[in-house]
């Protein structure tokens, strides 16, 4: 059982927008604003969406945005397109001695 | 040029031993903290090890803790992971990624793991 709790799937229409929830604890994502998203496609390795809740690296998207309230986490995706369909998965820092938490991924279907 | 190779992972028996590598390229290795994140098959992330730029600092997933080891070769810029006592549940496709970014005393500053590598799968069974 992963430690941050995500929607097992979201869907939505091309142009539409969604938003994926992470909701941990007050040891990790309601504690730090070090929570990030990881976009990965079938078969590829994951890629960084967004890092310290609201943070994106160059190159990516200004579809992709990411908050937080309290203990939950939000990825929202706007202007949905096809090529967004793929499993997201959020993590945070969770302090010294567990470090690092992933979210149980999201899988995202454009229909 | 790939900046994150992974390599190593293979068939071993349950209680048996595998180094993974990762060998780092178009960056200062030497700067950053390095971790390995896992994937068993069609499940999701889990977060394995992290150690500092340095080597000073290590720190472990309470699942692997005891039985694997994180280490790095900055004169290599090269990142190991010495996994021992291996159980089937270990049976995953395991990830070098750069990151997260922490200060040279080992404090957390950002939580990027950018970029990964594509990963080398281990499969634990007899």
């Amino acid at each position: 059982q992963s430690a941050l709790t995500q929607p097992a799937s979201v869907s939505g229409s091309p142009g539409q927008w969604i938003t994926i929830s992470c909701t941990g604890t007050s040891n990790d994502v309601g504690g730090y604003n070090y929570v990030s998203w990881y976009q990965q496609h079938p078969g590829r390795a994951p890629k960084l969406l967004i890092y310290d809740v609201t943070k994106r690296p160059s190159g990516v998207s200004n579809r992709f945005s990411g908050s937080k309230s309290g203990n939950t986490a939000s990825l929202t995706i706007s202007g949905l397109r096809t090529d967004d369909e793929a499993d997201y998965y959020c993590s945070s820092y969770s302090g010294s001695s567990t470090f690092v938490v992933f979210g149980g991924g999201t899988k995202l279907a454009v229909l | 040029e790939v900046p994150l190779l992974e390599s190593g992972g293979g068939l071993v028996q349950p209680g048996g031993s595998l180094r993974l590598s990762c060998a780092a390229s178009g960056f200062t290795f030497s700067n950053f903290a390095m971790s390995w994140v896992r994937q068993a098959p069609g499940k999701g992330l889990e977060w394995i090890s992290t150690i500092t730029y340095n080597g000073g600092t290590t720190y472990s997933a309470d699942s692997v803790k005891g039985r694997f080891s994180i280490s790095r070769d900055n004169s290599k810029t090269t990142l190991y992971l010495q996994m021992n006592s291996l159980r089937a549940e270990d049976t995953a496709l395991y990830y070098c990624t750069k990151g997260p970014e922490m200060t040279f005393g080992g404090e957390f500053v950002s939580s990027w793991l950018d970029p990964w590598g594509q990963g080398t799968l281990v499969t634990v069974s007899s």
